[in-house]
């Protein structure tokens, strides 16, 4: 059974750093393509960042708000994919769940991981 | 700016069918933008329902389905049941790895 477990939120100040991880567990995570979308309190859904696989050339992909501040990565050895988030703002505050992804749609979940940006 | 939308509420009753609609400010919905659905119950992480217009992922009863209806991606829940109440959120992939979600239904069934 695939598994993506999601770890590192916290409070951070506006301007801060941090650094998300999810783990991923039950499928070939070499072979897959992953995804973080977030949840801002009481709204909806919305994509964050993307990542192939190596084999399909590794590159990244993001949406316009967090462009230039959030980085994709992943460590294969390690079954993980990674969310850099620097320069918080207060509207960053959300869950941030990690997703296997097809090509084109999100497959499994994570349970979620809230960062908070206040001052 | 492309704006994903869907009815904010819908309700239906227990055994009753209903469908919720993806629509898309730019045009019409085709398969090309494989719509997608996904429930969401309040605390809980998304499950995938339907995926590329009308595959059920692993686990889904049949009473969910997937299509296109008119110009806007559906889905259909024939026979709902009290634990079918939850939020449902339709995607759509605007190509080059980007997505773009819809602000979500709020579906009662009383």
């Amino acid at each position: 059974e695939e598994q993506l477990v999601e770890s590192g939120g916290g409070l951070v100040k506006p301007g801060g750093s941090l650094r998300l991880s999810c783990a991923a567990s039950g499928f070939t995570f070499s072979d897959a393509w992953m995804a973080w979308v977030r949840q801002a309190p009481g709204k909806g859904l919305e994509w964050v960042g993307h990542i192939k696989s190596m084999g399909s050339g590794g590159t990244t992909d993001y949406a316009a708000p967090v462009k230039g501040r959030f980085t994709v990565s992943r460590d294969d050895s390690k079954s993980t994919v990674y969310l850099q988030m620097n320069n918080l703002k207060t509207e960053d505050t959300a869950v941030y769940y990690c997703s296997h992804t097809g090509r084109y749609d999100f497959w499994t979940w994570g349970q979620g991981t809230l960062v908070t940006v206040s001052s | 700016q492309t704006v994903v939308t869907q009815e904010p509420s819908l309700s239906v009753s227990p055994g009753g069918t209903v469908t919720l609609t993806c629509g898309l400010s730019s045009g019409p919905v085709s398969t090309s933008y494989s719509p997608a659905w996904y429930q969401q119950t309040p605390g809980q992480a998304p499950r995938t329902l339907i995926y590329s217009t009308n595959i059920r992922s692993s686990g889904i009863p049949d009473r969910f389905s997937g299509s296109i209806l008119g110009n806007k991606g559906a889905l259909t829940i024939t026979g709902a049941q009290a634990d079918d109440e939850s939020d449902y959120y339709c995607a759509l992939y605007m190509g080059s790895t980007n997505w773009v979600f819809g602000g979500g239904t709020k579906l009662t069934v009383l």
